[in-house]
């Protein structure tokens, strides 16, 4: 079965600086992984994903991650923390054509002036 | 416009109320699902449409009854509610429904039970 845990369910950082949001998975086949943000009385919007092929994705807005097997990880980044990027941030994840996406209970980032 | 509308955004409804969420989605999408977010828990999934036929019903009690009369409608009629069923009830599509296509939410409908 699949699974996500992210790490930190609330993160606070300052503007300009580094983003970082981690999320560890488990999967019984290659897993297919996925980050959503959730601005408040919002639904979720994707922000990048990982099927197959290179392990440093980017998404929008200037957000990226990184696959890494070896540590069943895939977190998210961002160098340069903006006040819109405030919202709560959802891992998931899916094995193959498995459609069912098993999300992570999320992290709220707070960014401060 | 997020290409998937819900209505009603907000509704509150007695326990004995018959009420029912309405979701459009308009990306030619040929998958359709009911989330369930409740305060400090994952996103539980709860009915899955590929091509307007049910292809998961996530153990959710009967008082919960999907509709998808056609790809792009997706309805789940509410009757009999309980106090621990308010949360945000998302609605979402994708291409299809494998693994890989990434799913496109509407922006829910909170739902009190009184």
């Amino acid at each position: 079965a699949q699974s996500v845990t992210q790490l930190g369910s609330h993160v606070s950082v300052s503007e300009g600086a580094l983003v970082l949001l981690r999320c560890n998975y488990s999967s019984s086949v290659p897993p297919y992984l996925f980050w959503y943000v959730q601005y408040p009385n919002q639904g979720l919007q994707l922000l990048l994903k990982y099927t197959t092929g290179a392990t440093l994705v980017k998404g929008i807005n200037g957000f990226e991650a990184e696959f890494k097997k070896s540590e069943t990880s895939f977190h998210l980044t961002k160098p340069s923390a903006h006040m819109s990027d405030a919202a709560e941030y959802f891992c998931a994840v899916s094995e193959g054509s498995n459609y069912k996406l098993t999300f992570g209970k999320g992290t709220l980032l707070t960014v401060n002036p | 416009e997020t290409g998937v509308t819900q209505t009603p955004r907000h509704l509150v409804m007695g326990m004995t109320n018959k009420k029912s969420l309405k979701c459009e989605q308009h990306l030619g999408h040929n998958a359709m699902y009911w989330y369930k977010q409740s305060a400090k828990k994952p996103l539980e999934l709860m009915f899955v449409y590929n091509f307007k036929e049910q292809t998961e019903n996530n153990s959710v009690p009967s008082r919960f009854s999907p509709e998808c009369p056609n790809s792009s409608h997706l309805f789940l009629h509410l009757h009999t509610l309980q106090p621990e069923d308010s949360a945000l009830y998302l609605c979402a599509s994708s291409q299809e429904g494998r693994g890989n296509s990434p799913l496109h939410f509407g922006n829910g409908t909170r739902l009190t039970v009184t």
